[in-house]
C-alpha cells in the first residue's frame, strides 16, 4: 500500500520568514495530494491540492509543488503570520477514483511573532 | 451548518462496553470515510462508503469494529467490546465523485473523541 513521509516533524519560524514541508510518497499510481491544516482541538481543513498533471499550483501566499518522478511534493508558505501556527498533514490517494487518503505524520508549525 | 458533522463530540466509556457513533455527511456528497487519529499523528484510514455501499475497510478495522451507511446518507461506527487502545479521535468525512464535481476533496467533521478508561 501507499506510505507517505513528511518532514519535519516540527519547524519553527520568525514572522514574515517563509516555511517549506516536504512529503514523500511510495505508490506511483498515486495521482492526488492534498494538504491540510489542523488547529488544536479542530478538524483537518483542506488548505490546498495538487493533481498529478500539474506540477504547481498556488493560492495567496501557500504553493505546492510536484514532482511525479522522484515521489515528493512540498508546501510552501511565504509571509508567515502567527495565525498559520498548526499542524500540517500532506496526505495522497489514487484519487481519481476518490479512495482512501494515506497521509503523512504531520508537522507542527509555530510562527514566532 | 452544511458540513460534516458528528455525534457525540466526546465519549468517556469503561473498557469492555460497546460504543456507537454517527457522522452526517454534507447532503449531496455520496462517498463517506472514518479515519482514526491518535495525538502526534496523521489519520488513519479505516474504512469507506460509496453510497450504502462499503466498498474498502482497513486492516486496523478488526472484528470488534462495525461500519454501516444504510440508506446512503448518515453512517455509523460501532465498537464493540472497547479496549484501552481504542482511545483516539474518531474523524468522518465525505466527498462526491459526482459527474461535475471536484471528484477528491474530502471535507473533515470535528471528530469522536473517545476515552477508553
Amino acid at each position: 500500500g501507499e506510505n507517505v513521509e513528511q518532514h519535519p516533524s516540527t519547524l519553527s519560524v520568525q514572522e514574515g520568514d517563509s516555511a517549506v514541508i516536504k512529503c514523500t510518497y511510495s505508490d506511483s499510481a498515486s495521482n492526488y495530494f492534498p494538504w491540510y491544516k489542523q488547529e488544536l482541538g479542530k478538524r483537518p481543513q483542506l488548505i490546498i491540492d495538487i493533481r498529478s498533471n500539474v506540477g504547481e499550483k498556488k493560492d495567496q501566499r501557500i504553493a505546492v509543488t510536484l514532482n511525479k518522478t522522484a515521489k515528493h511534493f512540498s508546501l510552501h508558505i511565504t509571509e508567515t503570520q502567527p495565525e498559520d501556527s498548526a499542524v500540517y498533514f500532506c496526505a495522497a490517494t489514487q484519487g481519481a477514483a476518490g479512495n482512501k487518503l494515506t497521509f503523512g505524520g504531520g508537522t507542527r508549525v509555530l510562527v514566532k511573532p | 451548518d452544511t458540513g460534516v458533522s458528528q455525534d457525540p463530540r466526546h465519549k468517556i466509556t469503561k473498557r469492555g462496553q460497546n460504543v456507537t457513533f454517527r457522522c452526517d455527511p454534507i447532503s449531496e456528497h455520496n462517498r463517506l470515510y472514518w479515519y482514526r487519529q491518535t495525538l502526534g499523528q496523521g489519520p488513519e484510514f479505516l474504512t469507506y462508503f460509496q453510497n450504502e455501499a462499503q466498498l474498502e475497510k482497513s486492516r486496523l478495522l478488526s472484528d470488534r469494529f462495525s461500519a454501516e451507511r444504510p440508506k446512503g446518507s448518515f453512517s455509523t461506527l460501532e465498537i464493540q467490546r472497547t479496549e484501552q487502545g481504542d482511545s483516539a479521535m474518531y474523524l468522518c468525512a465525505s466527498s462526491s465523485n459526482l459527474a461535475g464535481g471536484p471528484g477528491n476533496e474530502q471535507f473533515f467533521g470535528p471528530g469522536t473523541r473517545l476515552t477508553v478508561l
